[in-house]
Parts: structure tokens; sequence; C-alpha cells
């Protein structure tokens, strides 16, 4: 059974960095599929935000592209993420989850909410 | 803002069809995938490549699509089929870009 566990600061403050890790069980990211970073704004829809894939192959939402970076730590079986100058319109819900073939989210992680705010 | 267009809400009755359509200009070469999402949980993948279901969601879930539209279609809602829905495609052959509908709200009345 597939899980995904994400962590990290819950409060940001504004201009400063966002960091996320997403820490997989039941599966090893080296054996495939993309792991992608997706929010949610308190009471708005869902935003993908990007995918890697195992190998670092890395592909960002054009609107964030600017300030985001996915990466893997395979020894760990962990991705993360990191956005920068962050403002209020950041604070969100924070989903990790398993992506099949760049097509669709088959399992989700349940999410952490972030605050900005000084 | 989002490239697929849902309606904000839709209601039925408990036993009625409840039918949820997405629209945008490149379904025609995209699959389309649901997902339900409850009150304060994550969201759940309901239907994929257009109308295939996951192990363990209820048949009464199904999909489709055709040309710009892809529609999820609930069968004798039940109760707990109250949620916010959610359709998502995704570029497969050039920006690899994911796109997610604005969601409807299913209420059983």
């Amino acid at each position: 059974q597939v899980h995904l566990q994400e962590s990290g600061p819950r409060l940001v403050k504004p201009s400063e960095t966002l960091s996320l890790t997403c820490t997989v069980s039941g599966y090893s990211i080296t054996n495939g599929y993309y792991w992608a970073w997706i929010r949610q704004a308190p009471g708005e829809g869902l935003e993908w935000i990007g995918r890697i894939f195992h190998r670092g192959h890395t592909y960002y939402n054009p609107s964030l592209e600017s300030r985001v970076s996915i990466s893997v730590d395979t020894s760990k079986n962990q991705f993360s993420l990191r956005l920068n100058s962050v403002t209020a319109a950041d604070t969100a819900f924070y989903y990790c989850a398993r992506e099949v073939g760049s097509y669709y989210f088959e399992h989700w992680g349940q999410g952490t909410l972030v605050t900005v705010s000084s | 803002s989002s490239e697929l267009t849902q309606p904000p809400s839709v209601s039925v009755s408990p036993g009625q069809t409840a039918t949820i359509i997405c629209s945008g200009d490149a379904l025609p070469n995209q699959y389309g995938n649901w997902y339900q999402q409850k009150p304060g949980q994550a969201p759940v993948l309901v239907i994929y490549s257009d109308y295939e279901r996951p192990s363990g969601i209820p048949e009464r879930f199904s999909g489709s699509r055709s040309g710009t539209t892809a529609t999820l279609t609930i069968s004798g809602v039940q109760a707990e089929d109250e949620a916010d829905y959610y359709c998502q495609s995704a570029d497969s052959r050039g920006t690899y870009r994911v796109d997610f509908g604005g969601g409807t709200k299913l209420t059983v009345l």
C-alpha cells in the first residue's frame, strides 16, 4: 500500500522560502512514476505545482516556474518542494501525490496547511 | 485561470443520477480524470483515462469524453457522494502541463 506524508514548517514569513518534504512508503521512488506537488488555497480549487521523475527530470506550472524547485532524494525515498519569495497568496494546503504517466494522480498525501504570515 | 470549466454546483435527490460536465478546448486530445474531495480530506481519484474506475470505487461512478467535454456520471446517488468533484487533464505531448477544473459542489438533497 503506497503511502505519502508531507512534512515541513507550517508557518513561513513573507518573502522567505517554503520548504516541504514528501516521504513515500510502500513503494520505492526509483521504481518509476512521477512524483508531484499540488496545492489548494483554503476554500479554493486545486492547482498543480509540478512533478519530478525519479531520475530528476522536472516539469513546473508556468505560473510558478520562476519560484519553484522540486528535487528527489532516492536514498531517503523522499521528494521535496521549495517555493521562493512567498506571499500571502501562497497560503494553501500542499499535497504530494504519485502521478501516473503524467496523466493522473492515483495516490495523495493527507496534505499540510502552510500559512504565509509575519 | 483554469483551462477547464465546471458548473459550481449540482444538486440531486438520493437515488437519482448526477451528471457533472467539464469543458475545455484541449479535451479532444487529452484524457479526462475526476477526483472526489470531502471536507477536510485529500482528493480521491474516482475516474481516470476518461472512463476507468480505480479499485474500490463503486460502479455507480462512470465517466466519458466527447469532443471538448468530459462527463462524470453518478448513478443512484447516495448521501455519502456529497462532495466537491474536480476534473483534470494533462498535456502528454508538449508542455506536460496539468489543469484542474474549478470544482463542482455536489449536494444530495
